[in-house]
């Protein structure tokens, strides 16, 4: 059974720092993996997808890179900033269905 | 496009009443899934359709729960007797799968659900 843990649980940093968010999945068996970003009370707004054979996406200041033999995953967010406080989510695609099987998630809180 | 569309976005309803949520997925797409969120469970996947066949309902919690897929662009998720216990919220997502090629999935806003 696919498990994917995140580290941190929670964050809080100043303005201006660079951030690196953990995911791991227990099933190297998978199609892709995307990262998602949760405002309090509203939905998931996707960030980044990263198929199975690619080794990282970047958008903006997000980098998103992906081991899957390791089964591990880390976002990148350089310079943060305020508008950056939310829930971020991992997720896998496990192979051969179409299950998107999501992490416990890290809450971000960067303040000015 | 739109997004994926939910309703209602807020429902309030007494113990043992039915409850229905509704999906109108993204044209196009041919996969559609239903989530729930609570503080202490996280995201879980409830079912998931393809080509508006269930696919995997093994996430439905119990026979309380049901949901439909009658065409590729509305899904029903309907709760019978609704208890306390399932107020959450739900969401529900398309994406466009075929084969080896995934293309990530799209989620709606969610319907909150309050049973009192």
């Amino acid at each position: 059974k696919q498990e994917v843990t995140q580290i941190p649980a929670a964050l809080s940093v100043p303005e201006g720092e660079n951030l690196v968010l953990n995911c791991s999945f227990t099933d190297s068996a998978i199609y892709n993996l995307q990262w998602f970003r949760q405002d309090p009370g509203k939905g998931l707004t996707s960030l980044l997808l990263i198929q199975s054979s690619q080794r990282e996406q970047t958008s903006g200041r997000l980098n998103a890179s992906l081991d899957k033999s390791s089964g591990r995953s880390t976002l990148y967010i350089a310079a943060s900033q305020p508008g950056d406080s939310a829930t971020y989510l991992c997720a896998v695609i496990v192979y051969n269905t179409d299950k998107l099987i999501f992490g416990t998630g890290t809450r971000l809180q960067v303040f000015p | 496009d739109a997004g994926v569309i939910q309703s209602p976005r807020h429902e309030v309803t007494e113990m043992g009443q039915e409850v229905t949520l509704r999906c109108k997925p993204i044209s196009g797409h041919n996969s559609l899934f239903w989530y729930r969120q609570t503080m202490m469970r996280g995201l879980e996947l409830l079912i998931y359709f393809n080509n508006n066949v269930p696919i995997d309902d093994s996430g439905m919690p119990e026979d309380r729960f049901s949901a439909k897929m009658p065409n590729a662009s509305f899904s029903t998720l309907k709760i019978q007797p609704s208890e306390p216990r399932d107020s959450a919220v739900y969401f529900c997502a398309s994406s466009l799968a075929g084969g080896n090629s995934y293309y990530g999935y799209t989620f709606g806003s969610g319907t909150r659900l309050t049973v009192v």
